[in-house]
């Protein structure tokens, strides 16, 4: 399976900031991901990460607030702009390994707190 | 549309089996997930099922899937302590390579 790992692995920033997120994977991967999970809540996708263009945003998250980058196959950002504390969430990051079909697997997550 | 229900929360004696239930909704769903989370870490993917099964047998954990009245459980066998966490269901409408819509997760709680 692919080994994923984010950075940073938490953060407390203050509103009105920005915070970018790394995924790095150990290997090349077809289709990455990116969620987030409210506290106490369950995972919703924000936005999947295409390598060589724009990132597809599902309803309710736009590119603005959630800028995203794919220069490669192994790597991804995510930006959360302009911070209020309703954006204080784990940000997770996920990949699909190709070599083992429908299987998506997640990186340990970055913990944000935005005060 | 997409909808995944879990009870939740579930609490068992450590030794005993655990059954962890979930219910979708949208039948183009092709393949079913369940998913661990451990206090402070991330997702860990513990098994999946196509839809065109009925069981998956993988040592302590056992998938079993009813398309029909699209139930689908998760049974851990001689539960531990170290099974405690959230366990999610997420299902996939056309493989791995499109979204994951998740369960609401439910809290499995082992007790001595």
């Amino acid at each position: 399976s692919a080994v994923i790992s984010q950075k940073p692995s938490r953060d407390i920033c203050q509103r009105g900031t920005s915070l970018t997120i790394q995924c790095q994977v150990d290997s090349q991967v077809t289709m990455m991901f990116w969620y987030r999970q409210q506290p106490g809540q369950s995972l919703t996708l924000i936005a999947t990460a295409n390598q060589g263009s724009e990132a597809t945003y599902e309803s309710g998250f736009v590119i603005d607030k959630f800028p995203i980058s794919r220069p490669n196959l192994t790597f991804s950002t995510l930006t959360v702009s302009n911070m209020s504390p309703e954006d204080s969430s784990i940000y997770l990051c996920s990949v699909w390994d190709s070599e083992v079909q429908e299987t998506q697997y997640f990186g340990p997550g970055t913990r944000l707190l935005v005060l | 549309g997409e909808d995944v229900e879990q009870s939740l929360f579930l609490s068992v004696r450590e030794g005993d089996s655990s059954v962890i239930n979930c219910t979708y909704t949208d039948s183009s769903s092709t393949y079913l997930y369940w998913y661990k989370q451990e206090p402070g870490a991330g997702l860990q993917l513990l098994t999946y099922i196509f839809s065109n099964m009925d069981m998956k047998q993988d040592q302590r954990l056992t998938v079993l899937l009813n398309k029909k009245d699209k139930h689908l459980s998760l049974r851990i066998a001689d539960t531990q302590t170290g099974d405690s966490a959230i366990y999610f269901c997420a299902e996939s409408i056309r493989g791995g390579g499109n979204k994951l819509t998740f369960g609401t997760g439910t809290q499995l709680k082992v007790e001595l």
